[in-house]
């Protein structure tokens, strides 16, 4: 069966600092993967999606970036954190641009 | 690019009671719809998912209807339990897109 995973579940970093999330699933070849990022009580931003390996689309301009060095692995990094990338990241999958998606636990970033 | 509406906001019902949650798509040729629950500070839980040629679908007590000429979609929800308190969210996707639009979604109290 697949599975998707997501650490860390919580960051705390401080402001100017450098950022690496990573998810990684299993199961599955060739998926679709996406990068949201969901504010206090709103709804889900979608940052990036790929669709493969080094294939990034960019959705929100911002300090954030996206990578996908392997099939089944999708990074999210900052250079530079900046207050307002305070929010919970969530990772998805699924095996096409139209199949069921799937989601990871999150992360909780808090930056201080 | 598709835009995704959840109303109401928020919904407190007595347990027991059978109730419909909406979802609103601006982009009517909408590939696909799903619909996830979300605990408080977890990722999404895939509930159920309607492919454009499909009308309805059912899981349990739980039946989403797709209908896109008027662009909506409903989430009934049977016999509520308290444990069916969570935030419920809708997602669609266009034909050319690779990516999922959420609604900021319909947050679900449920009484004992």
């Amino acid at each position: 069966s697949q599975t998707i995973h997501q650490w860390p579940a919580t960051l705390v970093q401080p402001v100017g600092s450098p950022l690496s999330l990573e998810c990684t699933v299993e199961g599955t070849s060739n998926p679709n993967l996406y990068w949201y990022r969901q504010a206090a009580g709103r709804g889900l931003q979608l940052l990036f999606y790929s669709v493969g390996i080094g294939q990034i689309s960019s959705e929100v301009p911002q300090n954030l970036s996206a990578s996908r060095p392997q099939d089944r692995q999708f990074i999210l990094s900052s250079k530079k954190l900046l207050l307002s990338d305070s929010g919970f990241y969530l990772c998805a999958w699924r095996t096409s641009g139209h199949g069921e998606a799937f989601f990871g636990q999150g992360t909780r970033l808090t930056v201080v | 690019k598709q835009e995704v509406t959840q109303i109401p906001a928020a919904l407190s019902v007595p347990e027991g009671e059978n109730l419909v949650l909406n979802c609103s798509f601006t982009d009517s040729a909408i590939y696909n719809l799903q619909w996830f629950r979300q605990d408080p500070g977890k990722g999404l839980t895939s509930l159920l998912l309607i492919q454009s040629s499909q009308r309805e679908q059912t899981s349990g007590r739980l039946n989403a209807s797709l209908d896109k000429s008027s662009g909506r979609s409903t989430l009934y929800i049977a016999a509520s339990q308290p444990g069916d308190s969570a935030t419920y969210l809708c997602a669609g996707g266009g034909y050319n897109n690779n990516d999922m639009r959420f609604g900021a979604g319909t947050r679900l109290t449920v009484k004992p």
